[in-house]
């Protein structure tokens, strides 16, 4: 089945900077990429998405990017601010609805 | 929230009792699925549902048991419970978005096996 690799576990930055979350899968039939941020105590919550038939996709401050041939895929969140202080889950899903999930980075934004 | 409850919310037994946890969703999905979510793991798969008597196991299906008989609610049961069970537990569905088939999250059972 499909593996889910993702880093770094722990990443803290200044307000204002950049972060980056990177995600690896192993499925070349994986075509959909969801992105999750789950708040301490709460459901995972989606945040954004992509599929494999682009490149790049953004939303306000955040953006995510697919690299169909490395198979990896990133989440970059820029002028982090201290709301965006959670972990976030990357996942894979291809054929027959299962998805598959990384394990998470905790992400720290210092004020 | 996709209409997606769980119950209990919280719950503390001990080792060797059954539990049953229950999720129930309001929007006539066909997929459901039951993860566990532990420290260092990320979100694991327990069991999915692709529909009412369909059923099907994930990563981590040993010790446990599903069982979809409407398509609203699908349980998760425990039937002898270990302290290695003590978890959190997420139901979800599957629904489809602008961009595809994808998975939306229950409040979470938190269950601890003494």
């Amino acid at each position: 089945g499909e593996n889910v690799e993702q880093h770094p576990s722990t990443l803290s930055v200044q307000e204002g900077d950049s972060a980056v979350i990177k995600c690896t899968y192993s499925d070349s039939a994986s075509n959909y990429f969801p992105w999750y941020k789950q708040e301490l105590g709460k459901r995972p919550q989606l945040i954004i998405d992509i599929r494999s038939n682009v490149g790049e996709k953004k939303d306000q401050r955040i953006a995510v990017t697919l690299n169909k041939t490395a198979k990896h895929f990133s989440l970059h969140i820029t002028e982090t601010q201290p709301e965006d202080s959670a972990v976030y889950f990357c996942a894979a899903s291809g054929t027959g609805n299962q998805f598959y999930f990384g394990t998470g980075t905790s992400l720290t934004v210092i004020p | 929230d996709a209409g997606i409850t769980q119950s209990p919310r919280h719950k503390v037994t001990e080792t060797g009792t059954p539990v049953t946890l229950r999720c129930h969703q309001t929007e006539n999905h066909r997929y459901m699925y039951w993860y566990r979510q532990d420290p260092g793991h990320g979100l694991r798969l327990i069991h999915y549902s692709y529909g009412v008597k369909d059923t099907d196991k994930g990563e981590v299906s040993d010790g446990y048991s599903v069982s979809r008989s409407k398509t609203e609610d699908f349980l998760l049961t425990l039937e002898s419970a270990t302290s290695s069970q003590t978890s959190v537990y997420f139901c979800a569905i599957s629904e489809m978005n602008r961009e595809g088939e994808t998975q939306y999250f229950g409040p979470g059972t938190r269950l601890l096996v003494l």
